[in-house]
């Protein structure tokens, strides 16, 4: 049982270069979240998603573009990746009110 | 909008010492509430939740919390830390009108001096 899976798990970018962070559920969950965490900031939600083809803007969402194609994959890319960009990336999904499973995360560095 | 506030950032306790944690939300209609907890290096992982019936949710690891309606609080409580409770902690709610969505609080940093 795989769960969620990201990747990749650590990556070191620069200014103004395009990433996309992967992650892939097993669950046949509806609902895919992408989430940042940052010191004195908790998580916070920058997309999350319904189903497949459908998607909407969480808390902070400036920079950021996602898609999902597919029910079990849901990308994250930073088009234009900025310092303020550099954070740990969560992966989670869950049916409905559910629980919400996490994956093990993305450490990203923007320098 | 809806929000989670978690009184405590960082709480430092010795061994055997009882712990709770405040939280509160906004929201005025149903909700399911969560507490999740992260150990240093790793991933978000589920301690307790409480969608409907007895207020009081027991969770893993002698982790309890108590949802008062009234107060829109969900406490976590632990009668006896342990030096391994050295995490964070994060109360989550889920709103009815919020779809999937979980909107964090800031996290509690407890440390556990053995």
């Amino acid at each position: 049982d795989a769960g969620i899976t990201q990747s990749p798990r650590y990556k070191i970018t620069e200014t103004g270069r395009q990433v996309t962070l992967m992650c892939h559920q097993t669950w046949s969950h509806s609902y895919m979240f992408w989430y940042r965490q940052d010191l004195g900031h908790g998580l916070r939600l920058i997309y999350y998603s319904a189903a497949a083809d459908i998607t909407d803007k969480g808390e902070v969402p400036d920079g950021y573009v996602v898609s999902r194609s597919k029910t079990e994959n849901f990308p994250l890319t930073l088009e234009s990746a900025t310092r303020s960009q550099t954070s740990v990336y969560f992966c989670a999904s869950s049916e409905r009110g559910n629980t919400i499973y996490f994956g093990e995360g993305s450490w990203l560095t923007v320098v | 909008a809806q929000s989670v506030s978690q009184h405590n950032h960082h709480v430092i306790l010795s061994e055997a010492a009882s712990l709770e944690l405040g939280c509160n939300y906004s929201y005025g209609g149903t909700v399911n509430l969560f507490w999740y907890v992260q150990y240093p290096g790793q991933h978000l992982q589920l301690l307790l939740k409480y969608f409907s019936g007895d207020p009081l949710v027991k969770g893993i690891k002698g982790f309890e919390a108590e949802f008062i309606k009234s107060k829109f609080s969900f406490n976590l409580r632990k009668p006896s830390v342990q030096w391994s409770d050295t995490a964070e902690y994060f109360c989550a709610v889920n709103a009815g009108n919020q779809g999937g969505k979980l909107i964090f609080g800031q996290g509690t940093e407890l440390s556990v001096k053995p």
